[in-house]
């Protein structure tokens, strides 16, 4: 149980292309989603945290108008990255948490995001 | 927020045990999180403390002093496949009553023959 589906898990891309990768919840409902980028040998840093149906709460640094964050149902959240440019590639992973108890997070397999 | 540290690398022999500690500084802990990741995947999650004490599970072991901020991932019977990198997240309680995990930088842990 508890698994995390996130797609695309490679993408390459021209800069100033948008990019959208999907994160679904396959057999709970996701409460809250959380979306880290990481780089290489570097810890996951959180980008923002959203809750079903309202809008996401970004950490300071991260650029709402860069990175769209879309929490539409209880299993599906999106993060679009607009206009990427050779600075956005990086290794984003979202995870899912249902409720605000002693849950744990369960993780996507990741996106590895290459802009040219 | 959090200050979490973990140590960078660990090398172990297979069949050995081998601990990992992580510490931290928090404001309003609300439980610590050890997580396990292989290169170029996401992160699988391993064990949840929220009180002080030992939680074990098969090989492996997480503890917990909350008045020291301590925390210690415990291996046994190392194999080979145990070769990647664990993260300690600590989670608090954030503005507004959600409960937000931080996570420290990893320790990569390495066993050879």
């Amino acid at each position: 149980g508890a698994v995390v589906s996130q797609h695309p898990s490679w993408v390459i891309c021209k800069s100033g292309t948008s990019v959208k990768i999907e994160c679904r919840s396959l057999d709970f409902q996701a409460t809250t989603m959380f979306w880290y980028r990481q780089f290489p040998k570097q810890s996951l840093m959180l980008m923002a945290t959203s809750n079903e149906g309202s809008k996401a709460t970004y950490e300071q640094g991260v650029e709402k108008d860069k990175f769209l964050i879309n929490h539409a149902s209880l299993t599906l959240s999106t993060l679009t990255v607009t206009s990427a440019h050779p600075e956005d590639s990086s290794f984003y992973i979202c995870s899912a948490r249902t409720g605000l108890g002693n849950q744990p997070q369960h993780f996507g397999d990741g996106t590895r995001l290459s802009i040219l | 927020g959090q200050n979490i540290d973990q140590p960078t690398e660990m090398t172990a022999t297979e069949g050995a045990i081998v601990q990992i500690n992580c510490t931290y500084q928090t404001s309003g802990f609300n439980g610590l999180f050890w997580y396990q990741q292989h290169a170029g995947e996401a992160p699988t999650f391993l064990s949840y403390n929220v009180l002080d004490g030992l939680e074990e599970k098969g090989r492996f072991s997480s503890f917990l002093s909350r008045s020291k901020g301590y925390s210690y991932l415990l291996l046994k019977e190392l194999q080979m496949k145990d070769s990647a990198s664990y993260l300690c997240a600590v989670r608090d309680q954030a503005s507004g009553g959600s409960y937000i995990p931080t996570f420290g930088r990893g320790t990569s842990l390495i066993v050879h023959p």
